[in-house]
């Protein structure tokens, strides 16, 4: 199966600043990554696919990029919503794996 | 608009079964893969079991492989999931969720996913 590395794990930033969550493959997975937002109770929301398309809807803040094993995920100005847990995933095979989540805070 | 809608969890005693249900509206059901994906109380994402648009191919986790059944009618838009000699470790909120791309299973986002069902495994 391949790992993803998520990190961090957790994070404490203030309203309008760039925030920024790394994944790591453990063998090449191509550009076949997911971001997923999940608030509080909520299901997981798809934010980001193919490693860097934005899925229709999700604010343009939101951006991602990186191919083979590393890639990153950013927001470029963090809002008050943004508040939740942030899920790499990859779907290059079965098992679809996720990273370990980033959990997001307001300082 | 797309809309998946699990039910069936519960509370059960281990070793028990049961079957959960994941109702689809808004979209051609019958062309797209789907996942089931769990979530354990307060922990991360895990995957359970993936059914192809057909329903003839289907995966699982090695966590589950034996004792969890992925199926569907499309007939009647539903996916489920059967669960049998349940355990503690399967407590957790279980997610359906929907392929992104038609007649996938692998190498598609999901794109949709329900609002979960909890099931707590516990004498």
């Amino acid at each position: 199966d391949i790992q993803m590395t998520q990190s961090p794990s957790s994070l404490s930033a203030s309203v309008g600043d760039r925030v920024t969550v790394t994944c790591q493959a453990s063998q090449d997975i191509s550009n076949y990554l997911n971001w997923y937002q999940q608030k509080s109770g909520k299901a997981p929301k798809l934010l980001i696919y193919d490693a860097s398309e934005l899925e229709t809807g999700v604010p343009s803040r939101f951006s991602g990029s990186g191919s083979g094993t590393d890639f990153t995920f950013t927001i470029s100005s963090l809002q008050p919503e943004d508040i939740a847990t942030y899920y790499c995933q990859h779907y290059d095979n079965l098992p679809p794996t996720f990273g370990q989540g980033t959990r997001l805070e307001i300082k | 608009q797309v809309q998946l809608v699990e039910s069936g969890g519960g509370v059960v005693q281990p070793g028990r079964s049961l079957r959960l249900s994941c109702a689809a509206s808004g979209f051609t059901f019958r062309i797209y893969g789907f996942h089931w994906v769990r979530q354990a109380p307060g922990k991360g994402l895990e995957w359970v079991a993936a059914i192809s648009y057909n329903g003839r191919n289907k995966y699982y986790a090695d966590s589950v492989k034996g004792r969890f059944t992925i199926s569907r009618d499309n007939s009647k838009n539903t996916l489920y999931l059967q669960m049998n000699s349940l355990g503690t470790e399967d407590t957790a909120v279980y997610y359906c969720a929907k392929d992104r791309a038609i007649f996938g299973v692998v190498k598609t986002p999901f794109d949709y996913w329900g609002q979960g069902t909890l099931v707590t495994v516990s004498s």
